[in-house]
């Protein structure tokens, strides 16, 4: 069945220094991705997703290409920030379910 | 902005009761599902429903049923509550149409405790 794995962590930086979140799935078919947001207290907020092959999606400064190449939907920013401290999990769903199938989460903890 | 609101944000229940975790969203939204979220294994479906009084078997049902009697309202429904219930319970509801490419909006979820 479909599948997708993401780094696990915990992972602690220093703000301003660059995040990068690997996630690869195994999919039939053109599943569409997606990256969720959980911060300390709170169910998941959705952070960007996209749909097809080469797609770009961005907010809040992070970006992820989905790349049907090599199955991946990396999660990246440029400078993180204090309040970038929380859970982020990779997802993809295939279908007209809109079932979601997650990775297990990674902790990213920033520090002043 | 889509609201989807869960009941209780945290419940202690005793072992062999019937608990039941209420969750409501306001969008007229077609699904709704019932997440558990366990550390070090994510979040694992255990129930959706794509219609008033329709449900499908997630991943993980065993011990759980689900009721659907309004378009806004999916109840989950621990039949005997056991310690290994315990965890976070996240609920989320979609657009539908078939479309699969919309994104879950959820709550904030459910502190469940069995003791």
């Amino acid at each position: 069945g479909d599948s997708v794995t993401q780094m696990e962590g915990p992972v602690t930086l220093s703000e301003e220094a660059f995040l990068t979140i690997n996630c690869t799935y195994t999919a039939t078919g053109y599943p569409s991705l997606f990256w969720y947001v959980q911060y300390p207290g709170e169910g998941l907020q959705l952070l960007l997703k996209a749909t097809k092959a080469d797609d770009k999606g961005s907010n809040k400064g992070f970006e992820a290409t989905y790349r049907k190449e090599t199955t991946s939907f990396h999660l990246e920013k440029g400078s993180v920030q204090v309040s970038d401290s929380a859970v982020y999990f990779c997802a993809l769903s295939q279908g007209g379910s809109e079932k979601l199938v997650f990775g297990k989460g990674m902790k990213l903890t920033v520090n002043p | 902005d889509v609201k989807v609101t869960q009941s209780s944000r945290y419940l202690v229940k005793r072992t062999g009761e019937k608990v039941f975790l209420e969750c409501v969203q306001d969008m007229d939204h077609e699904n709704m599902f019932w997440y558990r979220q366990d550390p070090g294994l994510g979040l694992r479906l255990i129930y959706f429903s794509y219609d008033v009084k329709m449900k499908e078997k997630g991943d993980i049902p065993e011990g759980y049923s689900v009721s659907r009697e309004k378009k806004e309202r999916f109840s989950l429904i621990l039949e005997s509550a056991s310690t290994n219930q315990t965890s976070m319970y996240l609920c989320a509801s979609g657009l539908g149409g078939g479309q699969g490419n919309q994104p879950q909006h959820f709550g904030d979820g459910t502190r469940l405790s069995i003791l």
